[in-house]
């Protein structure tokens, strides 16, 4: 059960460039989640999908933009790279309709800026 | 708004230690309150969870106890290993309608033969 796959794992890019992260989970679950994680800072969410079709921000949403493709998959896109997006991004999973419901997470996409 | 502190680490102990991470909260209503683990290299997973005032959630020999009068859900273990070696994550999500994960900065547990 490959649970939530994120490619890809390691990126490196110059500043102004562009890139996708892309994210797919295999449970169907009907809510989606990018975070970033950052030393001393611990998870903060980008961006989220409640069900196929709809898109929200959520804390630290600027610079990013998202594309919820259908139940299964999830992809955050930078346009225009910065130094300050350098971090270990998470995309995560969950199925809604219940309350106490976990969240499932990938093993994580970790993007350089230089 | 919703809120989590914990104790910033990094937590350095001997194997076979006692293990407390304190965890408070604040939130609007009575929240679920969940523990995660970060195991180097890896993605976050549930270590446990208690969905209401006085619940203990426990796993693999960890145990936290929902308590409303202190808005803390502390995670205890008592004899640490050296594979519990990891980055600990305290979270809380209300219960009534939709609602996001809010996490706390995480806390390093590293411990030593």
């Amino acid at each position: 059960n490959a649970g939530v796959t994120q490619t890809p794992k390691f990126q490196v890019l110059k500043t102004g460039q562009s890139m996708t992260l892309q994210c797919a989970q295999d449970m169907n679950h009907n809510s989606m989640y990018w975070y970033r994680q950052d030393p001393g800072m611990g998870l903060r969410l980008i961006y989220y999908s409640a069900s196929e079709g709809t898109t929200d921000k959520g804390e630290v949403p600027n610079g990013y933009n998202v594309s919820r493709l259908n139940k299964r998959e999830f992809s955050l896109r930078l346009e225009s790279a910065a130094p300050s997006q350098t971090s270990v991004y998470f995309c995560a999973s969950r199925l809604e309709g219940v309350n106490t419901g976990e969240l499932f997470f990938g093993e994580g996409s970790r993007l350089t800026v230089l | 708004g919703n809120s989590v502190t914990q104790m910033e680490g990094p937590v350095t102990l001997s194997e076979e230690a006692f293990l407390t991470i304190n965890c408070t909260y604040t939130a609007t209503g009575y929240p679920s309150l969940f523990w995660y683990v970060q195991y180097p290299g890896e993605g976050l997973q549930l270590l446990l969870k208690a969905t209401k005032a006085d619940d203990k959630g426990s796993n693999k020999g960890f145990e936290a106890t929902y308590r409303k009068e202190t808005t803390s859900f502390h995670l205890e273990k008592g004899s640490v290993q050296v594979s519990d070696s990891a980055v600990y994550f305290c979270a809380l999500r209300r219960n009534s309608g939709y609602s996001t994960l809010t996490f706390g900065k995480g806390t390093m547990l590293l411990v030593s033969p």
